[in-house]
């Protein structure tokens, strides 16, 4: 059975950092592209980021909110994808999911087959 | 950056009827478009991906339609388990999520 276990949320202070980290059971992120998206309290969902495949180049992709504060990093080795988060704001706040694309044998495409179960992020002084 | 705008946000109906949620993208997107079903307190489960194709496992009381700037996704037949908050998404560029609409049962 597929399964992504987010962790590393925390309370944590304007300006602060964390590092968050998705663990993926059944499956290898070897070949997955994996992202994160986040939902605000009693807000709708948005995209954060996305990791390719090493195959794909392991490239990385950001909404303009957290570009340039925000990267993605995996450990194929540890079956690990990890979200580093920096200069943190008040609007960071949210549940951050970690969660895969869909891939076909020849293509993966940006629409999400599974999902962790969220972490929660509070940014607060 | 492509916007995408749902009606209506919150809607109430009755066990049995037929509910339609519309998804308005702001520049064509083609087929590429998905519809995530969020229970309260639990992550998003996609239901359909491009624009009409139901995910495995999906009750076929859930369809899709819709390519370019409109889309619909349709319930036929509520059921009380359908109690939950649908995003449609836009991932022709990158990913985009509609603001949801909220299901009620009467």
């Amino acid at each position: 059975e597929v399964q992504l276990v987010e962790s590393g949320g925390g309370l944590v202070k304007p300006g602060g950092s964390l590092r968050l980290s998705c663990a993926g059971y059944g499956f290898s992120f070897t070949n997955a592209w994996v992202s994160w998206v986040r939902q605000a309290p009693g807000k709708g969902l948005e995209w954060v980021g996305r990791i390719k495949s090493k195959t794909d180049g392991e490239t990385t992709d950001f909404a303009a909110p957290v570009k340039g504060r925000f990267t993605i990093s995996k450990d194929d080795s540890k079956n690990t994808v990890y979200l580093q988060m920096n200069s943190l704001k008040a609007e960071d706040t949210a549940v951050y999911y970690c969660t895969t694309h869909y891939c076909s044998s020849t293509n993966c495409y940006n629409y999400f087959d599974y999902w962790g179960q969220g972490t929660q992020v509070a940014v607060s002084s | 950056d492509i916007q995408m705008t749902q009606s209506p946000s919150t809607l109430s109906a009755s066990v049995g009827d037929r509910v339609t949620i519309t998804c308005r993208a702001s520049q064509s997107i083609s087929i590429w478009l998905a519809w995530y079903q969020q229970k309260p307190g639990k992550a998003p489960k996609l239901l359909i991906y491009k624009a009409s194709s139901l995910e495995s496992g999906v009750p076929s009381r859930f369809s899709g339609s819709g390519s370019g700037t409109e889309f619909t996704l349709t319930i036929s037949g509520l059921q009380p388990d359908d109690l939950a908050t649908y995003y449609c998404s836009q991932y022709n560029t990158y990913v985009t999520f509609g603001g949801g609409t909220k299901v009620e049962i009467k």
